[in-house]
């Protein structure tokens, strides 16, 4: 079984730059996530997907991230426009159903904003 | 609010002797309680868990983790580790229904000595 997949798998950009993250959940996986880890932190969810709808955002900065589920299956993550303090690795996960913790995790993807 | 500690940032144990990892909760109700391990560059894998029952559980890898309510804990054990083992590691609660995150402690990072 495929894991899940994000790209790119690093990324640097300058402050105010926008950028996008791309991940590709496990086949058949309702539920999907994204964490924000910032280095020395645990995983902070951003926002948690069931299908297409958003079930949490609520520590989703909405007035620079957005997310997005279209169909149900891949999903995006958009940073516009980046600040310094989002530098961190920006993590994907995805479970067969929400809430069990049995979530998989794909290998992340680095920003560093400069 | 729920919460998770991670006493410890960084622990050293030579290769072949024992390992505990520390992990205090906080949490209104029974929680749901993950150990996950993280390798450089790589996404996170689940060790094990605990939702009911034997308060002793059995994860991959030799692991294993002991719920104690009185003390609110969930430490980490390995009888013998190996050099492989050499990674962050980070315990995490949940409320277990559909609506509840899980929320991650800051981890534990193991080193290991030859």
């Amino acid at each position: 079984e495929a894991g899940v997949a994000q790209s790119p798998r690093y990324k640097i950009i300058e402050k105010r730059q926008s950028v996008a993250f791309w991940c590709n959940p496990i086949s058949g996986h309702a539920t999907l996530y994204w964490y924000q880890q910032i280095l020395g932190q645990g995983p902070k969810l951003l926002i948690q997907f069931q299908n297409n709808g958003v079930v949490d955002d609520s520590q989703l900065p909405k007035d620079r991230f957005s997310a997005e589920r279209l169909k149900g299956v891949d999903s995006t993550l958009k940073i516009q426009p980046a600040k310094l303090e989002d530098s961190a690795v920006y993590l994907c996960a995805s479970s067969l159903t929400s809430g069990s913790g049995e979530q998989y995790f794909g290998p992340g993807t680095r920003l560093t904003v400069t | 609010a729920q919460s998770v500690t991670q006493p410890d940032i960084h622990i050293t144990v030579s290769e072949g002797a024992s390992l505990e990892l520390r992990c205090n909760y906080s949490y209104g109700a029974t929680p749901y309680l993950f150990w996950y391990v993280q390798s450089p560059g790589q996404g996170l894998q689940l060790l094990l868990k605990y939702f009911s029952g034997d308060t002793l559980v059995q994860g991959i890898k030799g692991f294993e983790a002991e719920f104690k309510r009185s003390q609110s804990s969930f430490n980490l054990r390995k009888p013998s580790v190996h050099w492989s083992d050499a990674a962050e590691y980070f315990c995490a609660v949940s409320g277990g229904s559909s609506a509840s995150k899980i929320i991650f402690g800051s981890g534990t990072r193991l080193s290991i000595r030859p």
